[in-house]
């Protein structure tokens, strides 16, 4: 039983588009959401990180958070075929120090 | 900064042999972790060190599968009697302690059991 559920599985999204991703705990001892980006080969990075309520900008980039319905949300807006990767969503729980549980995955790709 | 630093990147054995994988986390970070990560049940969580003590184990495989990690510049993930389902790229990822630290992973080991 996944604590982390995102979607969509995948996304496609054309060049210039906005691309929404959605994920929720089902657990609601959760503490802190990150998003981390992981290109095709690579290693997940960490993409941006939300610790209390409302809204979160970095350029492109905008993360969304709800701790009442245990929801964040990642906004990528003028998608750019660089963007096209597998998004993981991460939370940590409770008094498990920064143990991170990943979702599977929002796959998307940025159409040129 | 090298990173966190994994080896070997590939390993091949045959089923029932032994792996044993590495890891050298970023020089200053006090936690360790070690994940899974597969098509079907995407990164899961295996293990947790703070300071070298083992914090939390519940993601381990009870029977093969066992980690330690003697010194803080390196852990080691082994793998007893391999078989085919534990074929998967194998993330060790480090960090500074505290709830919002961000984990750094290194590169992986991609681990293949035929």
């Amino acid at each position: 039983q996944q604590k982390v559920q995102q979607s969509p599985e995948s996304l496609i999204v054309p060049e210039g588009g906005m691309a929404s991703l959605n994920c929720t705990s089902s657990d609601r001892n959760v503490d802190y959401f990150w998003w981390y980006r992981q290109h095709s080969g690579k290693s997940p990075k960490m993409l941006m990180s939300i610790f209390s309520n409302g809204e979160k900008e970095e350029g492109r980039f905008t993360v969304h958070l709800n701790k009442a319905s245990l929801h964040t949300s990642l906004h990528i807006r003028d998608s750019q075929p660089s963007d096209s990767a597998l998004y993981l969503c991460a939370a940590s729980f409770g008094s498990s120090g920064n143990k991170l549980i990943f979702g599977i995955g929002t796959l998307l790709s940025v159409k040129p | 900064n090298a990173g966190v630093i994994q080896t070997p990147r590939h390993k091949v054995t045959g089923k029932g042999q032994e792996a044993t994988l590495w890891c050298e986390p970023i020089s200053g970070h006090s936690a360790v972790f070690w994940y899974r990560q597969t098509i079907v049940q995407g990164l899961e969580f295996l293990t947790y060190f703070r300071n070298q003590a083992p914090i939390d184990d519940s993601g381990m495989p009870k029977e093969r599968f066992s980690a330690q990690m003697p010194n803080q510049s390196h852990s080691t993930l082994k793998i007893q009697s391999t078989q085919p389902q534990d074929s998967a790229v194998y993330l060790c990822a480090s960090s500074l302690e505290g709830g919002q630290n961000t984990l750094y992973f290194g590169a992986g080991t991609r681990l293949s059991v035929l």
